[in-house]
């Protein structure tokens, strides 16, 4: 069974400081894919990054980044200098590798405030 | 078409009545996903399409629940006898193979009064 576990409940920083948000997950496959997505408060869900369970390289994307550690079976999202447009709830998800079809496995989900 | 649409984009039932839930995946995509979300929830899976097949429906949360699927184009959530726990916003996703790159729709938000 999958699982993905976002500790963080909500989390508030003021604006331009830095925050992680927080991914721990759990799978028997030997190969997966890791997700975070954004759901601001229109309600869409806004793809941001997939992350195969081969490449344990950490990725930067302007203010975003990801580090993936798979000795910790965890996949961090850290927001430098963040602004008020970053205030959402953040998912993190996981889907497998087999050839049945690969559900996306969603953590619960951290709220993020931005404030002024 | 250009993303995955969903429609009605609202929707206001009674208690008891029966709702069909739309949604028209990106063209092309063989693999079409339905979720549903809580107020303040995570998403939940519900049923996942390859083509017309459905090898998994294991989150259906009840025999009130159904889904079809034309080909590999439009699916129908159905929804019998709406109960309101049911209140929830219902996404659907769809891709084109069985791992990454799923796209979400923007939801229908179904109210059971």
């Amino acid at each position: 069974a999958q699982k993905v576990t976002q500790a963080q409940t909500e989390i508030s920083v003021v604006e331009k400081e830095d925050v992680t948000l927080d991914c721990v997950y759990e799978t028997r496959d030997t190969t997966y894919y890791l997700f975070w997505y954004k759901q601001p408060p229109s309600g869409e869900l806004v793809f941001l990054i997939r992350r195969n369970s081969f490449d344990e390289q950490n990725e930067i994307s302007g203010r975003y980044s990801w580090n993936f550690q798979k000795s910790t079976s965890s996949f961090n999202f850290t927001i430098t200098a963040s602004q008020v447009v970053d205030s959402a709830v953040y998912f993190c998800a996981l889907s497998g590798y087999t050839g049945g079809g690969n559900k996306l496995t969603f953590g619960t989900g951290t709220q993020l405030k931005v404030e002024l | 078409g250009a993303g995955v649409s969903q429609s009605p984009s609202n929707k206001v039932t009674e208690k008891g009545k029966d709702v069909e839930l739309r949604c028209d995946p990106i063209s092309g995509h063989t693999a079409l996903y339905w979720y549903r979300q809580r107020l303040g929830q995570g998403l939940e899976f519900l049923i996942y399409f390859q083509g017309n097949s459905a090898p998994d429906k294991s989150g259906l949360p009840s025999d009130r629940f159904s889904a079809e699927r034309t080909g590999e184009s439009v699916s129908t959530l159905t929804i019998q006898r709406t109960q309101q726990e049911d209140s929830a916003v219902y996404l659907c996703a769809s891709s084109s193979a069985n791992r990454g790159g799923y796209t979400f729709g923007s939801g229908t938000r179904l109210t059971v009064v």
